[in-house]
């Protein structure tokens, strides 16, 4: 059965150090998201993207994330310059035309 | 904004009994969600139910609407330990399908 695949599963880095999260979402899917949960936290929503843009984004996700398809199989999240509170476990998503979103297995991300 | 929210309970059942979480939120929906998440790992989807819905049904899965309300419960019956695990609900409004997440229950099966 296909499934959403992230590398690494856990990435750790220095503050204010960029961070690239990949993702391969399910081949014909196309709608992608980008969550986010931080330790003993709810899972928030960061971003979604539809048709190599983004669609809607949340104000968590400020001018130091960005997001990107850069080929027909990758979405990536980037964050710039990372603070101690980006440490989180993030999640990436994509669902095809239903409501059913499948969700990867996440990246850890702990900056020191 | 609407929000999932669970009960925030910590469950611990034995093997067998059944297990029964809440959820309620805050605006207009149109579908409410079921996920798993296993300690440390991605998040499974287990049901949905849509806005004009009032119970749905999954293998050992149950799960209820209230519009009225605003709140839906999810029922596991015949837990098994395998079961274990954190759940959240989650809602969308449509649109983008931005997914609201609640806090999650966390629940225990003792084999």
């Amino acid at each position: 059965e296909p499934e959403v695949t992230q590398t690494p599963s856990h990435q750790v880095t220095q503050m204010g150090q960029e961070v690239i999260l990949r993702c391969v979402p399910i081949s014909n899917h196309l709608y992608f998201y980008w969550y986010r949960q931080i330790l003993g936290q709810k899972v928030e929503f960061l971003v979604s993207f539809y048709n190599n843009e983004i669609s809607e984004k949340s104000e968590i996700f400020d001018d130091q994330f960005s997001v990107e398809r850069p080929d027909g199989s990758n979405f990536t999240l980037k964050i710039r310059s990372t603070k101690l509170e980006d440490s989180a476990m993030y999640f990436c998503a994509s669902r095809k035309t239903g409501n059913e979103q499948y969700f990867g297995p996440g990246t850890r991300l702990t900056v020191t | 904004s609407q929000q999932g929210e669970e009960d925030p309970q910590a469950l611990s059942i034995q093997e067998g009994e059944n297990a029964t979480m809440n959820c309620s939120y805050k605006t207009s929906i149109n579908n409410l969600q079921w996920y798993r998440q296993n300690s440390g790992r991605g998040l499974v989807h287990l049901i949905l139910i849509r806005s004009n819905e009032r119970e749905k049904h999954s293998g050992r899965l149950r799960v209820t609407l209230d519009t009225s309300k605003k709140s839906s419960s999810l029922l596991i019956t015949a837990s098994r330990a395998a079961d274990t695990a954190s759940y959240f609900c989650a809602t969308d409004k449509g649109g983008n399908n931005r997914l609201a997440f609640g806090k999650g229950n966390q629940v225990v099966v003792i084999p």
